[in-house]
């Protein structure tokens, strides 16, 4: 099966900093990835999918690139709002794998 | 509006059965595929499985760590997607989750399932 790694682990940033978090893939997904943002407590909210593709509704400054093995989330401007673990997830063909998740939250 | 609501959670010892319930309402229930999901207290999101819209097969994938234990089924007329748990192990506990097509845009609010004797 595909395996599907994140990083960092965790990360703290002050409110207007731009983070960006890795999402690797062991073998090439096309741009079948998508980003999940779960507030502690809350159900996971999907932020974007086929790779680049921001779901309606969300904030602009959240943006996505990649294709192949190689994906990356950037918040182009870190607000308090944000703080969260931030999941990325393959979807071209089961099993759709999450990665580890990514922990923001403000410094 | 979407909604999809989990149901049928609760406490359960090892080695016995549950059955989830997602309704469904707001969208064409038949035309989408039904996926669930789990997240273990503290841990990361896990899939479960997923059944197929009829017009696709209606068939069904299950993760290695559920797959002969859990099955997954769907009534169109009722837009209700099923979730039967057997053979439960304490690693089973979750809140599940329950999401439709692909990629997953709507998900519900989840339901505890505790596995302890």
């Amino acid at each position: 099966d595909i395996q599907m790694t994140q990083s960092p682990s965790s990360l703290s940033a002050s409110v207007g900093d731009r983070v960006t978090i890795t999402c690797r893939a062991s073998q090439g997904i096309s741009n079948y990835l998508a980003w999940y943002q779960q507030k502690p407590g809350k159900v996971p909210k999907l932020l974007i999918y086929a790779a680049s593709t921001l779901q309606s509704g969300v904030p602009s400054r959240f943006s996505g690139s990649g294709s192949g093995t190689d994906f990356t989330l950037t918040i182009t401007s870190l607000q308090p709002e944000d703080v969260a673990t931030y999941y990325c997830q393959r979807y071209d063909s089961a099993p759709f794998t999450f990665g580890p998740g990514t922990k923001v939250d403000i410094k | 509006e979407v909604q999809l609501v989990e149901s049928g959670g609760g406490l359960v010892q090892p080695g016995r059965s549950l059955r989830l319930s997602c309704t469904a309402s707001g969208f064409t229930f038949g035309d989408y595929a039904m996926t669930w999901f789990r997240q273990a207290p503290g841990k990361g999101l896990e899939w479960v499985g997923f059944i197929r819209s009829k017009g696709n097969g209606g068939t069904t994938e299950y993760a290695a760590s559920v797959k002969g234990r859990f099955t997954i089924s769907r009534d169109d007329s009722k837009s209700i997607a099923s979730l039967q748990m057997n053979s439960l192990k304490t690693e089973d506990t979750a809140v599940y989750y329950c999401s439709r097509g692909r990629p997953f845009d709507y998900w519900g609010q989840g339901t505890l399932v505790t596995v302890s004797s």
